[in-house]
């Protein structure tokens, strides 16, 4: 059982650049999620889903997107890179809104 | 969106010894969940300990118990026992029953664990 998996787990991007960062759960879970996480500011919720075809945006989701066509993939889109993008990515899905999340082992993202 | 306060960045402790994490939280909401994470240095997001608001009850998990105090809206950590392993950035997160209810997390605090 893999559970959530990440890829890449590191990535250097140059500004302006645009990329995917890859989310699969092979545990049939309906509720995704993408959070960042920066130094001093916790983890902040860029994006989830309830279930496929479903997408709302969290704290900070200005810059990404993202889209849920299966249950199994969540990715997470950067448009045009900044600066401001560097972070640990993670992702973490969880059966229905009363389970525990299970995250990821995150993707550091660099973008100069 | 709910806040989560960790005001203690950096804690050590004594391998052996017991150590206590403080988290407080703002809402308005009378049904949610408290969680404790743990990150090693893998980075990897474990979960360590969950309380559901409507239980009295404190939660316990081995060495690893919590004070939850509704009113005063605080949910701290205690580890008993520390280990060197314990040594890890911990977070609280909160996650409302209603809405969309995602998890807010705190800025986390970082345990040294001393040998």
């Amino acid at each position: 059982n893999a559970g959530v998996t990440q890829t890449p787990k590191f990535q250097v991007l140059k500004t302006g650049q645009s990329m995917t960062l890859q989310c699969a759960q092979d545990m049939n879970h309906e509720y995704m999620s993408w959070y960042r996480q920066d130094p001093g500011m916790g983890l902040r919720l860029i994006h989830y889903s309830v279930g496929a075809g479903i997408t709302d945006q969290g704290e900070v989701p200005n810059g990404y997107n993202v889209s849920r066509s299966t249950t199994e993939d969540f990715p997470l889109r950067l448009l045009s890179a900044a600066p401001s993008q560097t972070s640990v990515y993670f992702c973490a899905s969880r059966e229905d809104r009363n389970t525990e999340a299970f995250f990821g082992q995150g993707t550091r993202l660099t973008v100069v | 969106a709910q806040t989560v306060t960790q005001s203690q960045p950096e804690m050590s402790v004594q391998e052996a010894e017991t150590v206590t994490l403080s988290c407080t939280y703002d809402t308005s909401e009378s049904d949610y969940y408290l969680f404790w994470y743990k990150q090693p240095p893998s980075r990897q997001m474990i979960l360590v300990i969950r309380q559901e608001a409507y239980k009295q009850q404190n939660a316990t998990e081995n060495r690893f118990s919590v004070n939850f105090q509704k009113a005063a809206k605080s949910f701290s950590l205690k580890i008993s026992d520390s280990q060197l392993g314990d040594a890890a950035m911990y977070f609280c997160a909160y996650r409302s029953e209603t809405g969309a209810n995602n998890l807010f997390f705190g800025t986390g605090t970082r345990l040294t664990v001393i040998p």
